[in-house]
C-alpha cells in the first residue's frame, strides 16, 4: 500500500523555538496533504490542506503565521510551528491524498509527531 | 456544518461479548471511513465505505453504511484482547479546487474500546 513517512517521530523543544516536521509520500505523488492535531484523548482536528505549488487552506481558529505549510513538491509537505510554546505540545499527523482516481484516491496516514515544548 | 457523533465513547467488553459501535453525521456525505488508533500511534485504516448500504467485513470487525440515516456502524464480533484500542469513524466531504478537487474528513471523537480477558 501506499506509504506516507513523516519525520521526526518526536521531538522535544525549548519555548520559543521553531520546528519543523516533514511530511512525505514515498511512492506515489500527492495531490493533497493535510496537517492534523491531536490532543491527548482528543479527536484529529483538521489544520490545514496543502496543495503542491500554492496556499495552503487553514481552518477556522489555525494561526497560519505560526503554523507554516510549504508543499513544494508532490512527494513533500512541511509544518513549521513557529515560536512554540507549551500550548503547542500535541500530536501532529499529516495525511497525503493519492493522485489517482476510483476507491485509492484516499488519504493514507504518517506516523505522526509527537511535540513537546517546555 | 458537517458533525460526526460516535458513540460509546468508552466501551469496556469481555473477550467472546459482541458490540456495536455507531457513527452519525449531520449531513450528505461522500465517504465514510473507520480507522483503528492504537496509543501512541497513527492511524490504521480499516474500512472506506463508499455507498448506501455497503458493508465490508474483516477479521472480527464489520463495518456498515446507511447514508439515509446517516448512520455508519462497526460491529464487533467475538472479541479479542487484541482488539483493544481507538476506533474513529471520519466523514469525507468533497470540494473543488482550482483544477480537480479534492476530500476533507470529519473526525468523531472515537471510541476507546477495551476488551478484558
Amino acid at each position: 500500500g501506499a506509504v506516507v513517512s513523516q519525520h521526526p517521530s518526536w521531538v522535544i523543544c525549548k519555548s520559543g523555538t521553531s520546528v519543523k516536521i516533514e511530511c512525505r509520500s514515498l511512492d506515489f505523488q500527492a495531490t493533497t496533504m493535510f496537517w492534523y492535531r491531536q490532543f491527548p484523548k482528543q479527536s484529529l482536528m483538521l489544520m490545514a490542506t496543502s496543495n503542491e505549488g500554492s496556499k495552503a487552506t487553514y481552518e477556522q481558529g489555525v494561526e497560519k503565521d505560526k503554523f507554516l505549510i510549504n508543499h513544494a513538491s508532490l512527494t513533500l509537505s512541511t509544518l513549521t510551528v513557529t515560536s512554540a510554546h507549551p500550548e503547542d505540545s500535541s500530536f501532529y499527523i499529516c495525511s497525503a491524498r493519492i493522485r489517482l482516481a476510483g476507491p485509492k484516491n484516499i488519504q493514507y496516514f504518517g506516523a505522526g509527531t509527537r511535540l513537546s515544548v517546555l | 456544518e458537517l458533525k460526526v457523533e460516535q458513540n460509546p465513547l468508552f466501551l469496556s467488553m469481555q473477550e467472546g461479548k459482541n458490540y456495536t459501535i455507531y457513527c452519525n453525521y449531520s449531513t450528505t456525505s461522500d465517504r465514510l471511513y473507520w480507522y483503528r488508533q492504537d496509543p501512541g500511534k497513527s492511524l490504521e485504516s480499516l474500512f472506506v465505505l463508499l455507498s448506501n448500504g455497503a458493508v465490508k467485513q474483516e477479521g472480527r470487525l464489520m463495518a456498515s453504511l446507511d447514508t439515509k440515516a446517516r448512520l455508519s456502524t462497526l460491529h464487533i464480533t467475538a472479541a479479542v484482547h487484541d482488539l483493544s484500542a481507538t476506533y474513529f469513524c471520519a466523514v469525507g466531504r468533497f470540494y473543488l479546487l482550482t483544477q480537480g478537487g479534492s476530500e476533507k474528513l470529519v473526525f468523531g471523537k472515537g471510541t476507546k474500546l477495551t476488551v478484558n480477558p
